[in-house]
């Protein structure tokens, strides 16, 4: 079945350090890759999604790209801040002709922590 | 449009007792999510609704907790009698089939169960 791996957590940078937070991913097909973030007391948000190989999704300083080739959406910021501090979730759902279907795929979910 | 609207944001109760956490999905929205998440666990699909039906059940932890959607508007998650392991955070999450967003989940608040 189709699986999410994220790099093991918790992570712990200081302000304006690069963040990489690894993901991987077992599907079937071509999926749609999607990072959410949580923060403190609050639901899941998208942050950013790709739904096709080569795409890069951005938002808010954050970039992902679609490798089909190495299965992987790694979630980059070359300048973290205070506020970035959250929990962040790498995710895959079923696409077929660029509509989804079905439920998402989370990862385990990865905690970061960033310092002044 | 409003959101995902998840009622009550918390509740303490007592282990034996019924609990129900309700959720209002956003308008037009096929698919409904119930979420899980704790600290030992992470994030669990607990089972999930497309037009009313559910689809995918097999993350109901056992017969002590149910899930019903009565119409597109609505859908409830009732544990029944409630113990001290069914404390966490509970979400509830809807999304389209098509459209523009086809594939992105929107998350409500989330509801904080204690049972003590």
């Amino acid at each position: 079945g189709d699986s999410v791996t994220q790099m093991e957590g918790p992570v712990t940078l200081s302000e304006e350090a690069f963040l990489t937070i690894n993901c991987t991913y077992t599907a079937t097909g071509y999926p749609s890759l999607f990072w959410y973030v949580q923060y403190p007391g609050e639901g899941l948000q998208l942050l950013l999604k790709a739904t096709k190989a080569d795409d890069k999704g951005s938002n808010k300083g954050f970039e992902a790209t679609y490798r089909k080739e190495t299965t992987s959406f790694h979630l980059e910021k070359g300048s973290v801040q205070v506020s970035d501090s959250a929990v962040y979730f790498c995710a895959l759902t079923w696409n077929a002709g660029g509509t989804s279907y079905g439920k998402l795929t989370f990862g385990q979910g990865t905690i970061l922590t960033v310092h002044p | 449009d409003a959101g995902v609207i998840q009622s009550p944001r918390h509740e303490v109760t007592e282990m034996g007792q019924e609990v129900t956490l309700r959720c209002k999905p956003i308008s037009g929205h096929d698919y409904l999510f119930w979420y899980r998440q704790t600290m030992m666990r992470g994030l669990e699909l607990l089972i999930y609704f497309n037009n009313n039906v559910p689809i995918d059940d097999s993350g109901m932890p056992e017969d002590r907790f149910s899930a019903k959607m009565p119409n597109a508007s609505f859908s409830t998650l009732k544990i029944q009698p409630s113990e001290p392991r069914d404390s966490a955070v509970y979400f509830c999450a809807s999304r389209r089939t098509g459209g523009p967003n086809t594939g992105e989940l929107f998350f409500g608040e989330g509801s904080r169960l204690t049972v003590l």
